[in-house]
């Protein structure tokens, strides 16, 4: 039940846009994303629910397809800040957890 | 703001020891988890609970026990170590009132088996 992130790794320089996929082969309730910068604990990004929502976040806005049980995360001009492993977690509707991705890998350089 | 507590941050064991990683809440929310996560790796689930005296086994509960008798503290005791179990042990909690709530983490607990 583990969604699959692409790419795995990702390196851009600042100002540079992004995109970071995820995909689940189950129905979806909702996904959410997540950024951790290495020795540090995830901390939450953005959730989004079924129905096809966008949300933003400074620069950094995400879709939900729920036909194709896929999200993105889309990362606009970026900024060195925004390097460290992205992920997302789904949840299916019903359940009382998340299943989370491998991870992405996003290195920002000047 | 304290946030989720976990202790302790470092702990270095022997295999076949126990021991006992702690986690406290101090934001009355009523759902905890408890995930390790492997060098490179995303996060895993062990167990978690819903409510005071509710648990329930995640995705990898093997050689792993929880307990929940107050909202604010989800202990997770290790039993006889083994070097699989090296990772990095990551509190959560989350509210779930209202709709669809974030997960807030711990810091996290480095553990090493030897």
């Amino acid at each position: 039940q583990q969604p699959v992130q692409s790419p795995q790794a990702v390196i851009l320089r600042e100002g540079e846009d992004a995109v970071i996929n995820c995909s689940s082969s189950k129905a979806l309730y909702s996904v959410h994303w997540y950024r951790q910068k290495h020795g540090e604990a995830p901390v939450f990004l953005m959730i989004l629910l079924k129905g096809g929502e966008q949300k933003g976040h400074e620069k950094i806005s995400a879709s939900f397809n729920e036909k194709k049980q896929q999200s993105s995360l889309y990362l606009t001009a970026s900024q060195l800040s925004y390097s460290g492993t992205y992920f997302c977690g789904t949840e299916r509707a019903g359940a009382n957890n998340l299943f989370f991705g491998t991870g992405t890998r996003l290195t920002v350089i000047p | 703001n304290a946030g989720v507590t976990q202790t302790p941050k470092f702990r270095i064991l022997k295999i076949g020891q126990s021991m006992t990683l702690q986690c406290a809440q101090d934001m009355n929310h009523n759902y905890m988890y408890w995930y390790r996560q492997d060098p490179g790796m995303g996060l895993k689930l062990i167990y978690y609970s819903v409510g005071a005296g509710i648990t329930d086994k995640g995705e990898v509960p093997n050689g792993y026990n929880v307990s929940r008798s107050t909202t604010e503290d989800f202990p997770l005791r290790l039993e006889l170590a083994a070097p699989s179990q090296t990772s990095v042990y990551f509190c959560a909690s989350s509210s779930k009132v209202g709709g669809n709530q974030p997960q807030h983490f711990g810091d996290g607990t480095r553990l090493s088996i030897l």
